[in-house]
């Protein structure tokens, strides 16, 4: 398993601002995650982060909105730049354990932005 | 078609009872298959992985069945603590990939009812 801290664990923000989020995690992991939550909804997937190159982002997702930063094999974060009230979500990290392939989550970071 | 489909519910039962939750997946490449479980506004967790022969884990039986592509989960002697929502969670990567491709279902709400 994977034990992750992630912070802050909520914000209330203003339009136009950038807020950080960071994830730590208790072990070396080669995949982890960025996600989405919308109230109600199912993850979305942001982008994966590896350590040592840029992230690949998906479908709807830009590396100018959401940069990621993945300085080593235990850390990264998420920027969400010029925010919008459209941002206000929940934000949350995971990783990937192999071989099993099993996901563990941050207990995420619920944004809102004013 | 969604990669991954889920009844979003919600079901409600009374305590006791049994509930059975289908999921249905398109990409006939998934290689490994997942239940996780979300409390309101908290992270997903594992709940458990699905196993081609079958898997139990106490009250909770997943089965795989590849020939029509659905994974099912079924909760014995549901207790009120089952209340929550359920994911079903379809990993399409071959394992040990640098591009892991994890597709999560919409939920499924649970409620138990006293």
């Amino acid at each position: 398993s994977a034990v992750i801290s992630q912070k802050p664990s909520r914000d209330i923000c203003q339009r136009g601002t950038s807020l950080t989020i960071q994830c730590q995690v208790d072990s070396q992991v080669t995949m982890m995650f960025w996600y989405r939550q919308q109230p109600g909804q199912s993850l979305t997937l942001i982008a994966t982060a590896n350590q040592g190159s840029e992230a690949t982002y998906e479908s709807g997702f830009v590396i100018d909105k959401f940069p990621i930063s993945r300085p080593n094999l235990t850390f990264s974060t998420l920027t969400v730049s010029n925010m919008s009230p459209e941002d206000s979500s929940i934000y949350l990290c995971s990783v990937e354990v192999l071989p099993e392939e099993k996901l563990f989550f941050g207990s995420g970071t619920q944004l809102s932005v004013l | 078609r969604k990669e991954v489909e889920q009844d979003p519910g919600p079901f409600n039962v009374p305590e006791g009872a049994t509930v059975a939750f289908n999921c249905t997946y398109s990409n006939s490449a998934s290689q490994s298959f997942f239940w996780y479980r979300q409390d309101c506004r908290k992270e997903p967790k594992l709940l458990m992985s699905v196993y081609s022969s079958g898997n139990e884990d106490g009250r909770f039986t997943a089965q795989l069945n590849r020939a029509s592509q659905y994974i099912s989960l079924l909760i014995r002697d549901s207790k009120l603590s089952d209340s929550a929502t359920y994911l079903c969670v379809v990993n399409l990567s071959p394992g040990y990939s640098s591009a892991s491709k994890i597709i999560f279902g919409s939920g499924t709400r649970l409620s138990i009812r006293p």
